[in-house]
C-alpha cells in the first residue's frame, strides 16, 4: 500500500512558541491530504483538507489562522501549530488517499504534541 | 454534514467469543465505509471495508455488513484473540480521493483469556 511519513513523531514545546509537523507521501502524489487531531480516548477529528497548490479548508471551530496548513507540493504538506498553549497538546495525524478511486486513506505514524 | 454514531464505547468478550460493533450514518451519499484498528499511540490501521454496492464483506475472522436503508453498518470479528484487543473506528465518506472520512466515536475491545 501508499507510504505516508510523518515527521516528528514526538515533540515537546514551551507555551508560546510555534511547532511545525510535516506529512509526506513517499511514493505516490497527494493532491489532497487530511489533518486530523486526536485527544486521548477519543476519536479522529478532522481539522482540514489540505489540497496542493491551493489553500486549506478548515473544518467549523478550527482557527485558520492558528494551525496554519501549506501543501506547497505533490507530496509535502505541514501543520504549524502557532502560538502553541497546553490545551492543544493532542495527537496530531495527516492522512492521503493513496491513488486511484478506491478511497482508501492512508495514515502518517501521527505527531505527539506536548505543550509545556 | 455527516454524522457517525458507533456503539459500544466498550466490549468485552472472552477469547474464542465474538464481537459486533455497531455504526449508523447520517448521509445518505455515503458510500464508502472502513473500520480501523488502533493501538495506543499508533496510527489508524485499515482492517476491512464495505462499498454501498456491497451488502457483507468478509475476511478470514473479520466481516462487515452494511443496510444502506438503514443506514448502518457492523463489524464482526469472530474467534477472538488477544490480540484484537484494540481500539476500533469505523468511518464513513462519499468515497474517491477528495472526499473526507469521518470517524465514529470509537470502541475499545477488550479480549480476555
Amino acid at each position: 500500500g501508499a507510504v505516508v511519513s510523518q515527521h516528528p513523531s514526538r515533540v515537546i514545546c514551551k507555551s508560546g512558541t510555534s511547532v511545525k509537523i510535516e506529512c509526506r507521501s513517499l511514493d505516490f502524489q497527494a493532491t489532497t491530504m487530511f489533518w486530523y487531531r486526536q485527544f486521548p480516548k477519543q476519536s479522529l477529528m478532522l481539522m482540514a483538507t489540505s489540497n496542493e497548490g491551493s489553500k486549506a479548508t478548515y473544518e467549523q471551530g478550527v482557527e485558520k489562522d492558528k494551525f496554519l496548513i501549506n501543501h506547497a507540493s505533490l507530496t509535502l504538506s505541514t501543520l504549524t501549530v502557532t502560538s502553541a498553549h497546553p490545551e492543544d497538546s493532542s495527537f496530531y495525524i495527516c492522512s492521503a488517499y493513496g491513488g486511484g478511486n478506491t478511497g482508501e486513506l492512508f495514515f502518517g505514524e501521527g505527531s505527539r504534541l506536548t505543550v509545556l | 454534514g455527516e454524522n457517525v454514531e458507533q456503539h459500544p464505547s466498550t466490549l468485552s468478550v472472552q477469547e474464542g467469543d465474538s464481537a459486533v460493533i455497531k455504526c449508523t450514518y447520517s448521509d445518505s451519499a455515503s458510500n464508502y465505509f472502513p473500520w480501523y484498528k488502533q493501538e495506543l499511540g499508533k496510527r489508524p490501521q485499515l482492517i476491512i471495508d464495505i462499498r454501498s454496492n456491497v451488502g457483507e464483506k468478509k475476511d478470514q475472522r473479520i466481516a462487515v455488513t452494511l443496510n444502506k436503508t438503514a443506514k448502518h453498518f457492523s463489524l464482526h470479528i469472530t474467534e477472538t484473540q488477544p490480540e484484537d484487543s484494540a481500539v476500533y473506528f469505523c468511518a464513513a465518506s462519499k468515497g474517491g480521493g477528495g472526499n473526507k472520512l469521518t470517524f465514529g466515536t470509537g470502541t475499545q475491545l477488550k479480549v480476555e483469556l
